[in-house]
């Protein structure tokens, strides 16, 4: 059963500091992984999306990678403001054929000023 | 739509009532989901309509539980004789096509008292 971790669970550092987080999985056999970041009280907004074939995707200060082999996903802020606070949440998705997209518990991280 | 639009965003229900959920996805999306967000859990899969196709329904925890997707747009949570364990957000997502990145609505938050 495939199960994903992120670690650690809650970060907190000042503003203007580089920062990763981690996500790990423990069946290599995924489609594909995606980045989402959610605010208290609202819904999923997706950063990044990674394909099973693909190494890292970039989107402004975030850079997201993916080890399909070693089963593991980072998440690199750089330069974070305290408007990055929020929860970020880790999901692999099995096969085409899948459906769901299986989560982690999230990162819930605080940039302060 | 331009992003996936949830209804009610916030319902309260006493306990043993049923409630309906509404999900409108973007437009031309052909994959619908639907998720439930407990206090301090992940995100749990509950159903995943794709086209005309029968939907899977693995994720559902109890036979009050149902769903429904009309012409293929739409989609409907029903949950019947709520119980408090029901208290959660519901998201719903939408995508293109099956394995690419989803996206989310704001939720509904439902709570059983």
């Amino acid at each position: 059963k495939q199960e994903v971790t992120q670690i650690p669970a809650a970060l907190s550092v000042p503003e203007g500091e580089n920062l990763v987080l981690n996500c790990s999985f423990t069946d290599s056999a995924i489609y594909n992984l995606q980045w989402f970041r959610q605010d208290p009280g609202k819904g999923l907004t997706s950063l990044l999306l990674i394909q099973s074939s693909q190494r890292e995707q970039t989107s402004g200060r975030l850079n997201a990678s993916l080890d399909k082999s070693s089963g593991r996903s980072t998440l690199y802020i750089a330069a974070s403001q305290p408007g990055d606070s929020a929860t970020y949440l880790c999901a692999v998705k099995l096969g085409q054929a899948g459906t769901a997209l299986i989560f982690g518990k999230g990162t819930t991280l605080s940039v302060s000023s | 739509g331009a992003g996936v639009s949830q209804s009610p965003s916030n319902k309260v229900t006493e306990k043993g009532k049923d409630v309906e959920l509404r999900c409108d996805p973007i437009s031309g999306h052909t994959a619908l989901y639907w998720y439930r967000q407990s206090l301090g859990q992940g995100l749990e899969f509950l159903i995943y309509f794709q086209g005309n196709s029968a939907p899977d329904k693995s994720g559902l925890p109890s036979d009050r539980f149902s769903a429904e997707r009309t012409g293929g747009s739409v989609s409907t949570l029903t949950i019947q004789r709520t119980q408090q364990e029901d208290s959660a957000v519901y998201l719903c997502a939408s995508s293109f096509v099956q394995g690419h990145g989803y996206t989310f609505g704001s939720g509904t938050r439902l709570t059983v008292v």
